[in-house]
């Protein structure tokens, strides 16, 4: 398998441009994760699917953030407008359901997003 | 109660040292403890993971200590190599929600 497939790798827009992340996990994963990874932050859940549905997106910051997985293969995170205070790098994540909790995270490359 | 507090913040060693990062929960109900390493410019990837049945365990030169009365578990790495140089967290779930609580990381550098 190829693994989690992130695009693009690479961002670099302007304060007020909509900005798409992309995301493919691993086929036959149930769940995908989307995650920030700043310095002063460090790693943030933003959001997680399950089948699909979205089951939590208390950590996405705020209404200009939003998510969606209309197939099992296939989910975007965007942002609209952008803000310079967005720029981080955005992971997504996919795991199996295990029989005793949540199975292994398997991360992507991530998308490195810088708003100028 | 949803934290997970990682410390230290950065470590320096040199080759074969062996370097412990060490992690403290509050949440009673945490029931899987993985630590994750990444690399610059990666992804975080599973390293070893542990389920608070056993108070050790162990993967090649990577042991995880569980503590589960002080509600701390901490990696140890022996005999580290310049090619651990890497950021490593510590995470913590339960089984009736599927979040990993991430760490806030450790930089680990070896010097050959």
């Amino acid at each position: 398998d190829a693994g989690v497939i992130q695009s693009p790798r690479h961002e670099v827009t302007e304060m007020g441009q909509e900005v798409t992340l992309r995301c493919k996990p691993i086929s036959g994963h149930d769940y995908l994760f989307w995650y920030r990874q700043t310095m002063m932050r460090g790693l943030e859940l933003l959001i997680y699917f399950n089948n699909n549905v979205p089951i939590d997106d208390s950590g996405m910051p705020e209404d200009r953030f939003s998510a969606k997985m209309p197939n099992a293969s296939f989910s975007t995170l965007k942002i609209q407008p952008s803000e310079p205070r967005d720029s981080a790098v955005y992971f997504c994540a996919s795991s199996l359901a295990g029989l005793a909790g949540p199975d292994t995270q398997y991360f992507g490359p991530g998308t490195r997003l810088t708003v100028l | 109660q949803q934290q997970v507090k990682q410390s230290p913040q950065s470590l320096i060693v040199q080759k074969g040292g062996i370097p412990i990062i060490n992690c403290a929960y509050e949440n009673t109900a945490f029931d899987y403890f993985p630590w994750y390493q990444q690399f610059p410019g990666k992804g975080p990837a599973l390293l070893i993971a542990i389920r608070p049945d056993v108070s050790e365990k162990k993967e090649g030169r990577f042991t995880i200590s569980f503590n589960k009365s002080a509600k701390q578990f901490s990696l140890h790495i022996m005999d580290s190599q310049p090619g651990d140089s890497a950021t490593y967290f510590c995470a913590a779930s339960n089984h009736n929600t599927d979040k990993l609580i991430f760490g806030t990381g450790t930089r680990l550098q070896v010097f050959p």
